[in-house]
């Protein structure tokens, strides 16, 4: 079925340097997207969302891009901390799918002091 | 109110045995969802309540799993005759409204053994 996937399974980037992790999906159907960050032992926590009708969404030290006509998604991180070293997983909601959301694979980052 | 809880954390159990896991969702949220999360993947749908209805469940629910919240607060997920296959991590998350901007709340799970 159709699902969403991650391109890189491992990440590593210096200290203070920008990190830009990826994802895709196949469903032209999804509306809703949200990026979370789970650590090791912890349940996923929530760092960012974006709607279908946007292309672009800032946090503090986050970014979400959607680019819609290739089903990608983007998080980028600026300036990478220690504590950001987590694995990062995509979810998207389809329109008209209830209550469900449906992960990605996950990518782990890496910082390297 | 510090979050969604789950108990046990960790539950180790042999092939055969019946378990069951509870969840409690933030107080004031009456949407409640179990995922389950196997080694490297994401998070899957297993099951969705709204108040003490169970409006949505996913076909990875066999007939051996059971969810119940029966005063709409706090909910419990039962296995039966385990199989090594369910060796999993699951996940009770909460939300107050359906897709809420802030996502679901997810507690720290109870990751499941069965040897």
């Amino acid at each position: 079925g159709e699902s969403v996937g991650l391109h890189l399974p491992t990440l590593s980037v210096q200290e203070g340097d920008n990190s830009i992790i990826n994802c895709a999906y196949s469903n032209s159907a999804s509306d809703y997207f949200i990026w979370y960050k789970q650590e090791s032992g912890k349940g996923p926590q929530f760092i960012i969302d974006i709607r279908s009708n946007m292309d672009k969404r800032q946090g503090q030290r986050v970014t979400v891009l959607l680019n819609k006509t290739v089903k990608h998604l983007s998080l980028q991180i600026a300036a990478t901390q220690p504590g950001d070293s987590a694995v990062y997983f995509c979810a998207e909601n389809i329109n008209n799918a209830g209550n469900m959301l449906t992960f990605g694979g996950g990518t782990r980052l890496m910082v390297k002091p | 109110d510090t979050g969604v809880s789950q108990d046990p954390r960790h539950k180790i159990t042999k092939r055969g045995q019946n378990v069951t896991f509870r969840c409690d969702p933030i107080s004031e949220h009456n949407r409640l969802y179990w995922y389950r999360q196997t080694l490297g993947q994401g998070p899957e749908f297993l099951t969705y309540f709204q108040n003490e209805a169970q409006l949505e469940k996913s076909r990875l629910l066999s007939d051996r799993f059971s969810a119940e919240r029966p005063k709409g607060s706090f909910s419990t997920l039962e296995i039966q005759r385990t199989e090594q296959g369910d060796s999993a991590m699951y996940l009770c998350a909460s939300s107050l409204v359906e897709i809420p901007s802030y996502g679901y709340t997810f507690g720290s799970g109870t990751r499941l053994t069965v040897v």
